[in-house]
Formats: C-alpha cells, sequence, structure tokens
C-alpha cells in the first residue's frame, strides 16, 4: 500500500537552513506527481511546491520561490525539500503529499519546522 | 492566484443534522475541486475529487457537486466521527490553492 514518511523538521534560526525528506513505497515516485504541502499552527493548510513525473516539471509558491527547492532521488524513492533563507514565517507542519488526477490522495504524517530565534 | 473562499466558517451541528459547506473560486477552475477533512493533530483525507468523486472507503453521506466557480460539500446523516474541519482545494492552475477551512463542531 502507498505510504509516505517525511523527516528533517527541527528547530532552526531564521536565516538557517533544512532538508525535508519523504520517503516513499508502494508506488515508483518517478511516475507520480508529488507536493509539500504546510500547515502553520492553528491555520490552514498552504500548498508549497510540486515536482511531476519529468526532473524540470517542477512550481513553487512565490513566497518560497529562490529559497526553497524541490528534488527527488529515484533510487531512493525519496522526495526531497531543501529549504534556505528560513523565516519565522515559515513555521509549519510539513506534509508530502501524492497527487493523482490533481487532488492529493496520500499524504504523510508530517514533519516540524520551527524557525526561531 | 486563484483564491478560494468558503461559508459559514464554523458550524455548529449535532448527530443526525445536514450540514452544507460551500467553496467559492475567484475564477473559472473546472472540475478541479477537491474536498479534504482534518482532525485535531492529523494529516488531511481525501473525501472528494473533480468535484463529486467520492474516495473509496468514504461513507455516502458525503457529497460534493457544482460547477464553474461555486461548490457544495454536503454531509446528510452527521456522525460522531464527522467532527472535523473541512477544506475545498483548486487545482486548476499553481498555486494549488486552499479555502480557509469550515470547521464542523457539536
Amino acid at each position: 500500500q502507498v505510504q509516505l514518511v517525511e523527516s528533517g523538521g527541527g528547530v532552526v534560526q531564521p536565516g538557517g537552513s533544512l532538508r525535508l525528506s519523504c520517503v516513499a513505497s508502494g508506488f515508483t515516485i518517478s511516475d507520480s506527481g508529488l507536493h509539500w504541502v504546510r500547515q502553520a499552527p492553528g491555520k490552514g493548510l498552504e500548498w508549497v511546491a510540486f515536482i511531476r513525473y519529468v526532473e524540470n516539471n517542477k512550481d513553487y509558491l512565490d513566497s518560497v520561490k529562490g529559497r526553497f527547492t524541490i528534488s527527488r532521488d529515484i533510487s531512493k524513492n525519496t522526495l526531497f525539500l531543501q529549504m534556505n533563507s528560513l523565516r519565522v514565517e515559515d513555521t509549519a507542519m510539513y506534509y508530502c503529499a501524492k497527487e493523482e488526477y490533481r487532488a492529493f490522495h496520500y499524504w504523510g504524517q508530517g514533519t516540524l519546522v520551527t524557525v526561531s530565534s | 492566484d486563484i483564491q478560494m473562499t468558503q461559508s459559514p466558517s464554523s458550524v455548529s451541528a449535532s448527530v443526525g443534522d445536514r450540514v452544507t459547506i460551500t467553496c467559492r473560486a475567484s475564477q473559472g477552475i473546472s472540475s478541479w475541486l477537491a474536498w479534504y477533512q482534518q482532525k485535531a493533530g492529523k494529516a488531511p483525507k481525501l473525501l472528494i475529487s473533480v468535484v463529486s468523486s467520492l474516495q473509496s472507503g468514504v461513507p455516502s453521506r458525503f457529497r460534493g457537486s457544482g460547477s464553474g466557480t461555486e461548490f457544495n460539500l454536503t454531509i446528510s446523516g452527521l456522525q460522531p466521527e464527522d467532527f472535523a474541519t473541512y477544506y475545498c482545494q483548486q487545482a486548476n492552475s499553481v498555486p494549488f490553492t486552499f479555502g480557509p477551512g469550515t470547521k464542523v463542531d457539536l
């Protein structure tokens, strides 16, 4: 069955970096669209980034463009989110999600990123 | 960017009630509208995709409808496990925006 497991969250100072990972099982990530979605504490859901099928089909939320990079390692069936120049407003639970027919059918349990001095 | 709004922002209901949540898009999104349920401390769960396609395992008391820019999620015969927050989401164009959520509670 499809499973997504995120890791890599933690506490980081403003301006710092983190790399999130999402290990996928039950499917091949090269055949799928994968997304990162975040949720600030007590707030709603916010789409962050996607990577679909071919490696250069990526896009980002405007507020993270130039700071975040989505990538994948097909050999490890793993999705990544490299987050640089982190801001307090990036504090959130980060989920990876698998897209099918433009809906997020499967979600991981999330990994918490806290940006604080 | 396409803006998504939801009404009401919260609703108090009882077991057995019928609840309707409305989601509006700032421009046409074709049929790329999904609904998610989220319970406290859990990841969202997909209920309905492409406006009205009920996901496997989701009870038939959940129904999606609408077109163009206005969409509804109706829960007929609310059950105790349905008390949660519900989000709509458009996937017509990037960024794939979510509505602000509707909390259904007792």
